[in-house]
C-alpha cells in the first residue's frame, strides 16, 4: 500500500540553525501539507501545496518557514533560524483531491531544538 | 475563533462500546473527519462525514449532525490495540484540516 515517506524521523539542533525536514508524498497525490504536532498538544495545520505554489499557510507559519518541491517526489519543508519553541513533531500529508475528506500523514519527523 | 472540543479521556474494558464526542465552532463547515494517533505515531484517517447520519466501517462508525455542530466516533467490541488518541477534524471550506483537542482512550482487559 502506497505511503508518505518522511525523513529524518529525528532531528536535534541548535537554536539559529537552519533544518531542513523531507518528505515524499504517496506518487499520483496532487496536494502537500505540512502539520506540526508539540508534545502533548493537538496536530496544527501550517501551510498546504499545490501545482508549485502555497495555497494556503496559517498564522505560525510565518517568515522563517519554506516550502518546496524540489522535483517530482519530494517536498520539503524548511525552517530558516530554528527556536526553541519550534521543537514538535512535524507532519507531512497529501491527498489525491483537494479538501479534506483523505489525507494521509507520514510518520513525522521529531525536531527538537537547544 | 475555531475551536473543536473532545473529552480528554475516555477508559473502556475489552469488548465494550465506547463513544468519543466532538462538538465544533469553526468558520465554515466542509466535513468531520476522525484519526487515530498511537503514541509516537502518525495520524491515521478513520472516517469521514460530509452528510448529517451515520457511516459505518468496520467496528468504527462516525456520526455528524450539522444542525448541532455535532459529530461522534463510536468503537465496538473494544480491542486493547484500540489503546490510541483519537482527534476529530473538520475541513472548513479550505485544504486544511482544523484538529479537536483530542481523546485519550485506554483500554483495560
Amino acid at each position: 500500500e502506497p505511503e508518505v515517506t518522511q525523513t529524518p524521523s529525528h532531528q536535534v539542533t541548535q537554536m539559529g540553525q537552519e533544518v531542513i525536514l523531507r518528505c515524499v508524498p504517496i506518487s499520483n497525490h496532487l496536494y502537500f501539507y505540512w502539520y506540526r504536532q508539540i508534545l502533548g498538544q493537538k496536530v496544527e495545520f501550517l501551510v498546504s501545496f499545490y501545482n508549485n505554489e502555497i495555497s494556503e499557510k496559517s498564522e505560525i507559519f510565518d517568515d522563517q518557514f519554506s516550502v518546496e518541491r524540489p522535483d517530482g517526489s519530494n517536498f520539503t519543508l524548511k525552517i530558516r533560524s530554528t527556536k526553541l519553541e519550534d521543537s514538535a513533531m512535524y507532519f507531512c500529508a497529501s491527498s489525491e483531491l483537494a479538501g479534506v475528506e483523505t489525507q494521509y500523514f507520514g510518520p513525522g519527523t521529531r525536531l527538537l531544538v537547544l | 475563533g475555531q475551536s473543536l472540543e473532545q473529552p480528554s479521556e475516555v477508559t473502556a474494558v475489552e469488548g465494550a462500546i465506547v463513544q468519543i464526542n466532538c462538538t465544533y465552532q469553526t468558520s465554515g463547515f466542509y466535513g468531520l473527519s476522525w484519526y487515530q494517533q498511537h503514541d509516537g505515531g502518525a495520524p491515521t484517517f478513520l472516517s469521514y462525514n460530509a452528510l448529517d447520519g451515520l457511516e459505518e466501517t468496520g467496528r468504527f462508525s462516525s456520526f455528524l449532525s450539522r444542525s448541532d455542530s455535532y459529530g461522534y466516533l463510536l468503537l465496538q467490541e473494544l480491542q486493547m490495540k484500540d489503546s490510541a488518541s483519537y482527534f476529530c477534524a473538520v475541513g472548513d471550506n479550505t485544504d486544511k484540516l482544523i484538529f479537536g483537542t483530542g481523546t485519550r482512550l485506554q483500554v483495560f482487559p
